[in-house]
């Protein structure tokens, strides 16, 4: 089947630290790996994404690259800011999966000062 | 581009009452999504439309609730005879047919709440 394992949070930073939110997946075929962003009263948007094996997203210093080897895309920041509190969700969707999108159960992530 | 629309954002009802959410998406996109979100999970798949058509729904999802796309715009989740594990955030995402790769662009959610 389809589904995909986030680690458990919720994570505590401090500003400019390194921020790594692994995902790993189980999919038939080659899907399609999201990472949606939830931030506080508002609703999920789109982070950034990879449609392909080696293929790397980025959006707002955040990246992860899609390993087919290790069928993982773990999120990485180099340096996070406050602004960056939310809570993060993974997420595979493909035509394996009837395009539905599968999520992760999301990481809750605090940066304080 | 008014972005995904959701009706009413909160909803407080006593169990066993009918309750029915609405969703306007984004007006070129064809294809509508709901889900069901509850604290500290992702969002659960429950049915997904393309323009009027009700191509997929979950098999957990109870014969309660019923939704419906009838001209391919807005779209209606209805549950009936609520329970209190009916209680979460109901998501509506909307997309445009862009092969396997499309983004889902959310709206806010309507929280339930059933007492």
């Amino acid at each position: 089947g389809n589904s995909v394992t986030q680690m458990e949070g919720p994570v505590t930073l401090s500003e400019e630290a390194f921020l790594t939110i692994n995902c790993t997946y189980t999919a038939t075929g080659y899907p399609s790996l999201f990472w949606y962003v939830q931030y506080p009263g508002e609703g999920l948007q789109l982070l950034l994404k990879a449609t392909k094996a080696d293929d790397k997203g980025s959006n707002k210093g955040f990246e992860a690259t899609y390993r087919k080897e290790t069928t993982s895309f773990h999120l990485e920041k180099g340096s996070v800011q406050v602004s960056d509190s939310a809570v993060y969700f993974c997420a595979l969707s493909g035509r394996n999966t009837g395009n539905q999108f599968y999520f992760g159960t999301g990481t809750s992530l605090t940066v304080i000062p | 581009d008014t972005g995904v629309s959701q009706n009413p954002r909160h909803k407080i009802t006593k169990r066993g009452q009918n309750v029915t959410f609405r969703c306007d998406p984004i007006s070129e996109h064809n294809r509508l999504y709901w889900y069901r979100q509850t604290l500290g999970q992702g969002p659960e798949f429950l049915t997904y439309f393309q323009n009027e058509a009700q191509l997929e729904k979950s098999r957990l999802l109870s014969d309660r609730f019923s939704a419906e796309r009838p001209k391919g715009s807005f779209s209606t989740l209805e549950i009936q005879r609520t329970e209190q594990g009916d209680s979460a955030m109901y998501l509506c995402a909307s997309s445009a047919t862009q092969g396997s790769t499309g983004e889902l662009f959310f709206g806010e959610g309507s929280r339930l709440t059933v007492l």
